[in-house]
């Protein structure tokens, strides 16, 4: 089955960097993506990235995948208060003709000032 | 810029009733999804619909229904509600086309049910 995992919680200092992990157990993926939701709202897409990449950056975003130990991170550089949110991590497989969608449960990223 | 809205933030239910959750996109997108959020369980799939008329059960699609009668307006009900389904509930669409598969969220109806 798919299964992508986050831990729940990262707390930063304003200024430093962030890093969010997230692990998946599908191999087939084919895209995955990084979104953000701010308090009250609902899901934007940050970034995505092919699963045959390696690296993607965006600005002050970089996502990593190593699709050998099916890990992918986002890397906030210079992290400010307003990127206080929660991170979802999610990948996209065929499934039975469709594009399935399974997100992860989610990183609460605080940014203390 | 695509707009999803929801007909509700905030919805107050009691146990037994039917309740309905309308969903409306403005981007002609073909598909559309209805998901739950609840706290250390992320994003789960009810139904999603990938066009008029079409429906197709997600994870967890037990207690709930869906409606797409245009194109535009995909509906959750909840037959008989019950305080398990106290949850926030995500509306989302994405186009049909091969390539990534972005999905554009609504805010979220925070429901509650007593």
């Amino acid at each position: 089955g798919e299964d992508v995992e986050q831990s729940l919680f990262l707390s930063v200092r304003e200024g430093d960097s962030s890093v969010i992990n997230c692990t998946y157990t599908d191999s087939s993926s084919t895209y995955l993506y990084w979104y953000k939701q701010e308090p009250g709202a609902g899901l934007q897409l940050l970034t995505y990235i092919f699963s045959n990449m390696d690296m993607k950056q965006d600005q002050r975003l970089t996502v990593l995948l190593n699709k050998k130990d099916k890990h992918l991170s986002l890397r906030i550089a210079d992290t400010q208060t307003g990127d206080s949110a929660i991170y979802f991590c999610a990948e996209s497989r065929n499934s039975g003709g469709y594009q399935k969608v399974t997100f992860g449960t989610g990183t609460k990223l605080q940014v203390i000032p | 810029d695509v707009k999803v809205t929801q007909s509700s933030r905030y919805l107050v239910k009691r146990t037994g009733e039917k309740v309905f959750l309308e969903c409306v996109q403005d981007m002609d997108h073909e598909n559309m999804f209805w998901y739950r959020q609840d706290p250390g369980l992320g994003l789960r799939l009810i139904y999603f619909s990938y066009d008029v008329k079409m429906k197709e059960k997600g994870d967890i699609p037990e207690g709930y229904s869906v409606s797409r009668e245009k194109k535009e307006r995909f509906s959750l009900i909840l037959e008989s509600a019950s305080t398990n389904q106290t949850s926030m509930y995500l509306c989302a669409s994405s186009p049909w086309h091969r390539g990534t598969d972005t999905q554009y969220f609504g805010p979220g109806t925070r429901l509650t049910v007593l």
